[in-house]
């Protein structure tokens, strides 16, 4: 069974452009969240959807958007991208957001904000 | 709001047995997670407790206390790739779901 895979997995921008991530959960899976890792805050929560619909959601500006459709196939989108917003973005899926599901990672997408 | 402490860096010898210590606080708790992230690769899955105890699966075992908010995370038979960084990642039952709220990771350093 295929991974967790994310496209681009490096992408660099400039200040104040705008990016949009793809995320492709492991088939089945249907519950997929986004995390942002940087070497002084470590890996930090975004938010998270199940069945088209955002669960959850980190302490982020609303700069960060994402959505996830039907096939659970989910994008991320970052507006007016400032320096700060360089980091790995990280994809998980799993096969529901309760119980006792684990979570699998995918690549992530490198962007370099310019 | 959560707090999770891991020790920054760590260092031991091949063959040898390490533990990586966590403690956490959190207004809610449903299950704690070990990954294991090889530098520029993805978190990969190592272990999963929500209750009191050991889980044992080969060279790995995590053991949490929920009583004390903490766990570990101990290597056995260390092995050179082992050499990775290990992050402890608490789910918060408060917001449902799966989401993670993970400590800054132990970077393990395994030399000969």
């Amino acid at each position: 069974k295929a991974g967790v895979t994310q496209t681009p997995r490096y992408l660099i921008k400039t200040r104040g452009q705008q990016v949009t991530l793809s995320c492709s959960p492991i088939s089945g899976h249907r519950s997929v969240s986004w995390y942002q890792q940087t070497p002084g805050q470590g890996l930090q929560f975004l938010f998270e959807y199940f069945s088209e619909t955002q669960r959850n959601k980190g302490n982020f500006p609303g700069r960060f958007s994402g959505r996830q459709f039907s096939n659970s196939r989910s994008e991320m989108n970052v507006s007016t991208l400032e320096l700060g917003d360089s980091a790995l973005y990280l994809c998980a899926s799993s096969l529901a957001p309760t119980g006792t599901e684990t979570q699998y990672f995918g690549p992530g997408t490198r962007l370099l904000v310019l | 709001g959560q707090n999770i402490d891991q020790p920054t860096e760590m260092t031991a010898t091949e063959g040898a047995i390490v533990q990586i210590n966590c403690t956490y606080q959190t207004s809610g708790f449903n299950g704690l997670f070990w990954y294991q992230q090889h530098a520029g690769e993805a978190p990969t899955f190592l272990s999963y407790n929500v209750l009191d105890g050991l889980e044992e699966k080969g060279r790995f075992s995590s053991f949490l206390s929920r009583s004390k908010g903490y766990s570990y995370l101990l290597l056995k038979e260390l092995q050179m790739k082992d050499s990775a960084s290990y992050l402890c990642a608490v789910r918060d039952q408060a917001g449902g779901g799966n989401k993670l709220t993970f400590g800054t990771g132990t970077q393990l350093k395994v030399e000969l």
